[in-house]
């Protein structure tokens, strides 16, 4: 079945590095793409969104590419900043219809 | 503007006791969904309800039943609750009409988390 894979964590950085978690997909065709990000004690919340080949989604100062080519859609931040702690999915839309998460990755970020 | 709401936050019960956890959205949303998170599995779909009156099995179905009372409130029932069932619970929404999440985002609530002894 489809999937998606994306970098273990715990990811620990400093305040102002340049983060990026990676993020692969399966699914055929060109599924729509997500980041979502899980704040301590709330539920998801949606970051960004990709919804075909190059398009760049970003907010907050992160950014996300979707590439076909390497059926991929990186997270990438250049300064991050110690209320950017959390952790962070990155979700595929399936062959099925339905939403394929991945398993998360914990970023810390030190003052 | 609260969102999507659920009810208990915490909750603790014995191998082979009932509860329901409760789920209400005040977004006129079409579908709602039940998702059940672990360590190191990410988020499994349990239920989903694409409209009033009707639920879908998701990935992992077995052990619970759903209820979609009317468009805001979407229950989940444990009838006999196994240790393998601990986890934290989320209700989310969307205003999808096919009862899939990919077209448009989902809206978490808070999350209940349920400890079976």
């Amino acid at each position: 079945g489809d999937s998606v894979t994306q970098m273990e964590g715990p990811v620990t950085l400093s305040e102002e590095a340049f983060l990026t978690i990676n993020c692969t997909y399966t699914a055929t065709g060109y599924p729509s793409l997500f980041w979502y990000v899980q704040y301590p004690g709330e539920g998801l919340q949606l970051l960004l969104k990709a919804t075909k080949a190059d398009d760049k989604g970003s907010n907050k100062g992160f950014e996300a590419t979707y590439r076909k080519e390497t059926t991929s859609f990186h997270l990438e931040k250049g300064s991050v900043q110690v209320s950017d702690s959390a952790v962070y999915f990155c979700a595929s839309g399936g062959s099925q219809g339905n939403l394929i998460f991945g398993k998360g990755t914990k970023l810390s970020v030190k003052p | 503007n609260a969102g999507v709401t659920q009810t208990p936050k915490f909750q603790v019960l014995k191998t082979g006791q009932s509860m329901t956890l409760q789920c209400a959205q005040d977004m006129n949303h079409n579908s709602m969904y039940w998702y059940r998170q672990d360590p190191g599995m990410g988020l499994r779909l349990i239920y989903y309800s694409a409209s009033e009156g009707t639920t879908d099995k998701g990935e992992v179905p077995n052990g619970y039943n759903v209820s979609r009372l009317n468009k805001r409130e979407f229950s989940l029932r444990l009838e006999s609750a196994a240790p393998s069932q601990t986890s934290v619970y989320f209700c989310a929404s969307n205003a999808d009409r096919r009862g899939f999440s990919y077209n448009s985002p989902l809206h978490f609530g808070n999350g209940t988390r349920l400890t079976v002894t």
